[in-house]
């Protein structure tokens, strides 16, 4: 049963930290989307990749925010500097473009607290 | 861009009863709109989905309804039980492939 990697599953670090959060697509699937979900505001797209281009990154703070995919394997999302604001459960998910009914495979999530 | 409005807010049921939630979206373009269930904790699960070209999909006791006229669906549950209970949210895409704009969710909770 094919899924969604993301490492770590927790992080805890101080304001003004950098932090990198890894997410790896299920194998084969041509498109990769960062969520961040608070309870405020919901699920929001950060980012998202198509063949590993990057399609649309106007939901991340372009300050802060920086979303990358070096390879078909893994998806990055990094931000430096961190802020309490940051404070956050990410998912990235994977899909599939194509004719058949296209789903949105969502990993585990990285909760993330900044102090 | 597309907006995605999303009601009730939180639903109590009891077990087996019915549930119904609704949204509405803005842009007529949007041809897909799925539907995902989130338990406590957990990663958001895609539990049926509708294209603009159907409307109507049933999955056991889960059915979607999409109205294109008026831009909204709705989920339907029936026969509720306690493994229900989760945050459900609904959402809209333009193409095959291209992002989802979500709902704010729904708390439903089913009472034995």
């Amino acid at each position: 049963d094919a899924r969604v990697t993301q490492t770590p599953r927790h992080k805890v670090t101080e304001m003004g930290q950098e932090v990198t959060m890894r997410c790896q697509p299920i194998l084969g699937h041509n498109t990769v989307f960062w969520y961040r979900q608070t309870m405020m505001q919901g699920l929001e797209l950060l980012a998202y990749f198509r063949n590993r281009a990057p399609l649309d990154d106007s939901g991340m703070p372009k300050d802060r925010f920086s979303a990358e995919m070096p390879d078909a394997t893994l998806a990055t999302l990094k931000i430096q500097p961190s802020e309490p604001r940051d404070s956050a459960v990410y998912f990235c998910a994977s899909g599939l473009t194509g004719p058949k009914p296209y789903e949105q495979y969502f990993g585990p999530g990285t909760r993330l607290t900044v102090t | 861009g597309e907006n995605v409005e999303q009601h009730p807010s939180t639903l109590s049921v009891q077990e087996g009863d019915s549930a119904v939630i609704k949204c509405t979206y803005s842009d007529s373009a949007s041809n897909y709109f799925p539907w995902y269930k989130q338990e406590l904790g957990k990663r958001p699960q895609l539990i049926i989905d509708i294209r603009s070209n159907v409307g109507e999909k049933k999955d056991q006791r889960i059915a979607v309804t999409l109205n294109k006229t008026a831009k909204h669906f709705s989920l339907h549950i029936t026969e509720t039980q306690p493994e229900d209970s989760a945050v459900y949210f609904c959402a809209a895409s333009m193409e095959y492939g291209n992002k989802l704009v979500f709902g704010a969710g729904t708390i439903l909770r089913v009472k034995s």
